[in-house]
């Protein structure tokens, strides 16, 4: 167990829907990350925010766009969706931008 | 461009030793880290190498020669339950365009 939560595991949605997804950092965790994880890809890094100030963006498309609250929980919000936004999405949580960065389960988006 | 170059597969034999190696185009950056993920499953953290050099941790280890622009992780006695796929990620030195990187991944085949 990572000690990262992320909800819900699974979402099915429509194109053109809006979803968000959660994550509970670890405990003690400032950072957090998201990640795009589509079938047979690598992780492609969307952004980090810490302690509540976005910190690094990766290739985050406009559509999306994410949070993080002052509990340290962080939101990412997909909208418009389409078909290749299917996809398995991490949190992950470190202490620091140059610690082991620990992953949650991930959230399955499948989009019909 | 930045990026990370792994061998997309590499099969090798129960009890024997693997190296999978990494190859980067990055002006600059902090550390070369490892992840593991097995099918279905979250990535988890392996190693760090902040430094150039050898770091140990078990059966594990990962090596980063910075002027050689190379590292690579070895894995020992090997053990079927290390079939899984291993990437390589750098966080380059910040800039405009602070982004994580990742490799695409090398899928690691263990034979009995």
């Amino acid at each position: 167990d990572s000690g990262v939560t992320q909800t819900p595991k699974h979402l099915i949605t429509a194109t053109g829907q809006r979803v968000t997804l959660r994550c509970s950092p670890r405990s003690g965790d400032l950072s957090v990350y998201w990640y795009q994880q589509s079938l047979d890809q690598g992780l492609q890094f969307l952004i980090q925010y810490y302690n509540g100030e976005e910190r690094a963006k990766g290739n985050i498309l406009e559509r999306f766009s994410a949070q993080q609250f002052p509990d340290l929980h962080s939101e990412l919000n997909l909208s418009s969706l389409e078909l290749g936004d299917s996809a398995l999405y991490f949190c992950a949580s470190s202490a620091g931008d140059n610690q082991p960065q620990h992953f949650g389960d991930g959230t399955r988006l499948s989009i019909l | 461009g930045q990026s990370l170059e792994q061998p997309s597969e590499v099969t090798a034999v129960e009890g024997a030793i693997v190296q999978i190696n990494c190859t980067y185009q990055t002006s600059g950056f902090y550390g070369l880290s490892w992840y593991q993920q097995h099918d279905g499953g979250a990535p988890t953290f392996l190693s760090y190498n902040g430094l150039d050099g050898l770091e140990e941790t078990g059966r594990f280890s990962s090596f980063l020669s910075r002027s050689d622009s190379y590292g690579y992780l070895l894995l020992q006695e090997l053990q079927m339950k290390d079939s899984a796929s291993y990437f390589c990620a750098v966080r380059p030195l910040m800039n405009r365009d602070d982004k994580i990187i990742f490799g695409k991944g090398t899928r690691l085949h263990i034979l009995p």
